[in-house]
């Protein structure tokens, strides 16, 4: 495997549900990030984790909890989701976070997975 | 307002022509760093292009560059000698924040249509 891979790909759950994202990278970073990407909005930034540890939490709802067990691995945990809660979530890596001026901070994505809540 | 703004939801372009995609960033930081993705329809978004805050020279990769305009606060993306391929959505992201505390913000995006 390379570069960054994400599981599953597509995803249905209902509201009452527990169900995990998993994220891998293949590319020895020591950040990775999840994102959620909905119909006509921006990209939103979820959770940042630079070598393991959670570096921002952009007021994501508590129902979302991210869990990063070593800087090769990233997991997003979902329980009791609401139908809005349905997008694309994605999933990077970069060698550093907020490396200024090097673009170390450079983002590479996997790709994706489609969540839909009934 | 606005972080990163993208005002062309939509570009058509002739094969083989030149595109520019704009984008505007609103940052009152000193250092920080602009991006460029590209999101084909399969959904994975590809980095293309990166600018820091003090690179004097604008960012080149291959097809694509970037011109950065500091004073006006623009990073437009220009595609060269476009092709049927580079049909995607383009985002524009920036990066801002010190101190170990940053955040990624990304514009809305613009849909590049190649036409043959």
């Amino acid at each position: 495997e390379t570069g960054v891979t994400q599981t599953p790909r597509h995803l249905v759950m209902g509201m009452t549900n527990k169900k995990s994202l998993k994220c891998e990278q293949h590319l020895g970073h020591n950040a990775m990030y999840w994102y959620k990407q909905s119909a006509k909005k921006p990209l939103e930034l979820m959770f940042v984790y630079s070598l393991e540890e959670r570096v921002e939490n952009n007021s994501v709802p508590s129902r979302f909890s991210p869990e990063c067990p070593n800087s090769s691995h990233l997991f997003l945990h979902l329980h009791t989701l609401q139908p809005e809660d349905s997008a694309l979530y994605l999933c990077a890596s970069s060698q550093d976070v907020g490396a200024s001026g090097t673009g170390g901070d450079t983002q590479y994505f996997g790709p994706g997975t489609r969540l839909t809540v009934l | 307002a606005q972080k990163i703004t993208q005002t062309q939801p939509g570009m058509f372009v002739q094969e083989k022509e030149a595109v520019t995609l704009d984008c505007t960033y609103d940052t009152s930081d000193q250092s920080y760093g602009l991006f460029w993705y590209k999101q084909p329809s399969s959904g994975e978004m590809i980095f293309l292009i990166y600018q820091g805050s003090y690179d004097e020279q604008n960012a080149t990769e291959g097809r694509y560059s970037l011109n950065f305009q500091k004073a006006r606060k623009s990073a437009n993306l220009v595609i060269s000698a476009s092709q049927l391929g580079d049909s995607a959505m383009y985002f524009c992201a920036m990066r801002e924040g010190e101190g170990g505390t940053y955040k990624y913000i990304f514009g809305t995006g613009t849909r590049l249509k190649v036409l043959a």
